[in-house]
């Protein structure tokens, strides 16, 4: 069965970095992509951006441009999501979610979800 | 970028009744293919989404029957014909039809 495994709780510092991954299983990582989805507390859902593990293209919500980078490493069938210059409204919990190879197949997705991971951007 | 509204974004209903949300967004969400990518998310507390909808109305294995996702262009809802307590929660609709993609604002469904 599908499943997305995500890296635990973080706090960070206003200013720092974080990283955060995601560990596909449960299919063949390179035929999807992954799009990253934030949710700050009590909020609704806010996508990020989205990265192919079939060819590394990427798209990004103007509001992260410059901001993030998102990778994928295939022989750990992980993706990563890199979040700088945190701020305190950068608090939330991410997901990653198993979405579209690349621009022109699978528009239906996303489907699968990963549990999510807390940052919490505090002095 | 295209605006996904719902409404109501609160739905108290009783137990056995039908429920609706609407979904409304800012431009048409018909591809270049015909066909229009309009998901549907439930999120229970403390959980990740779960998706219970895709293409409008398409629903996803193991959701049940009294789900339901209508729609065309940019008026889309999804009813439950019979509300059950373990529907509670929060439901997101979510366009892929464009980049970037985006979501509704949520509407939380709770018991009566």
């Amino acid at each position: 069965q599908v499943q997305l495994v995500q890296s635990g709780a973080e706090g960070k510092k206003p200013g720092a970095s974080v990283k955060v991954s995601c560990k596909a299983s449960g299919y063949t990582f390179s035929d999807y992509g992954f799009s990253w989805v934030r949710q700050a507390p009590g909020q609704g859902l806010e996508w990020m951006g989205w990265i192919s593990a079939y060819n590394g293209h990427t798209n990004f919500a103007q509001k992260f441009q410059g901001r993030v980078t998102m990778t994928t490493e295939k022989s750990t069938s992980t993706a990563y999501m890199e979040l700088r210059s945190l701020r305190s409204d950068d608090t939330a919990v991410y997901f990653c979610a198993r979405d579209r190879p690349d621009a022109l197949r699978f528009l239906e997705l996303p489907d699968y979800w990963g549990q999510g991971t807390l940052v919490t951007v505090s002095s | 970028d295209v605006v996904m509204t719902q409404s109501p974004l609160s739905l108290p209903v009783t137990l056995g009744q039908p429920a609706a949300i609407s979904c409304r967004s800012s431009r048409s969400l018909v591809y270049i293919d015909g066909n229009i990518y309009l998901n549907w998310f439930h999120q229970r507390p403390g959980q990740s989404p779960r998706r219970l909808i895709y293409k409008v109305f398409n629903r996803d294995s193991g959701v049940p029957d009294r789900f339901s996702g209508s729609g065309s262009g940019t008026d889309f809802t999804l009813k439950i014909s019979r509300v059950e307590a373990e529907d509670v929660g929060v439901y997101f609709c979510m366009q892929g039809t464009h980049w970037p993609r985006s979501f509704g604002q949520g509407t939380k469904l709770e018991i009566k």
